[in-house]
């Protein structure tokens, strides 16, 4: 069974500080992995990753995979408190598949 | 309007109601999808349609009854709900199964 596993699950730093979020996760036929914001209802798309190594990068957000080891990090820099939300990843897998295995999520919480 | 719609955006239903969950896209995407969002539970994937066609069913019971009339509508019908089935709701899009998933701003359902 498809597995992701996200870390820590609830985080308090105060604005300025740098956050990483972590994802791990045991698939089979490893297609791609998202990371989503959910402030109050709809997840809002993020990145997709599918190379190791690759950084993709937009404003203070930034993310990695790695393939090898089977985990993702979300980094956030500067944070202000617009950026409290529950990031979520995901991880799509097999080929044809329209299957997305979400992880419980981190809740993030910037406080002045 | 633009993206993916839902309404309504809260429901309070009794176990003996039916009633209807509706959800457009307005990105001229061929793939909907239905997710169920418990609280403290990863997103799960409930049902997938592809051109009209449902694609997945995740053994999900038979009181949740999903129709596509075409590749911009879908509704879930609701009809003799537990407590337990109380969540949200959240609908998506995508171009196909390799592609990112956008998400509604999903129906809090609560059954009493």
């Amino acid at each position: 069974e498809d597995k992701v596993v996200q870390s820590p699950l609830s985080l308090v730093v105060h604005e300025g500080d740098t956050v990483t979020l972590n994802c791990s996760y045991e698939v089979t036929n490893f297609r791609s992995l998202l990371w989503y914001k959910q402030e109050k209802k709809a997840p809002t798309f993020l990145f997709m990753l599918t190379s190791s190594g690759i950084e993709k990068k937009s404003g203070r957000l930034s993310s990695i995979l790695d393939k090898k080891e089977l985990f993702s990090i979300l980094n956030i820099t500067a944070t202000q408190t617009g950026d409290s939300a529950i990031y979520l990843c995901a991880v799509g897998s097999g080929a044809g598949s329209y299957q997305l295995t979400f992880g419980k999520g981190t809740k993030l919480s910037v406080i002045p | 309007e633009t993206g993916v719609t839902q309404t309504p955006r809260h429901l309070v239903m009794g176990m003996t109601n039916k009633k209807s969950l509706k959800c457009e896209q307005h990105l001229g995407h061929n793939a909907m999808y239905w997710y169920k969002q418990s609280a403290k539970k990863p997103l799960e994937l409930m049902f997938v349609y592809n051109f009209k066609e449902q694609t997945e069913n995740n053994s999900v019971p038979s009181r949740f009854s999903p129709e596509c009339p075409n590749s911009s509508h879908l509704f879930l019908h609701l009809h003799t709900l537990q407590p337990e089935d109380s969540a949200l709701y959240l609908c998506a899009s995508s171009q196909d199964w390799r592609d990112t998933q956008y998400f509604g701003p999903g129906t809090r359902l609560t059954v009493l």
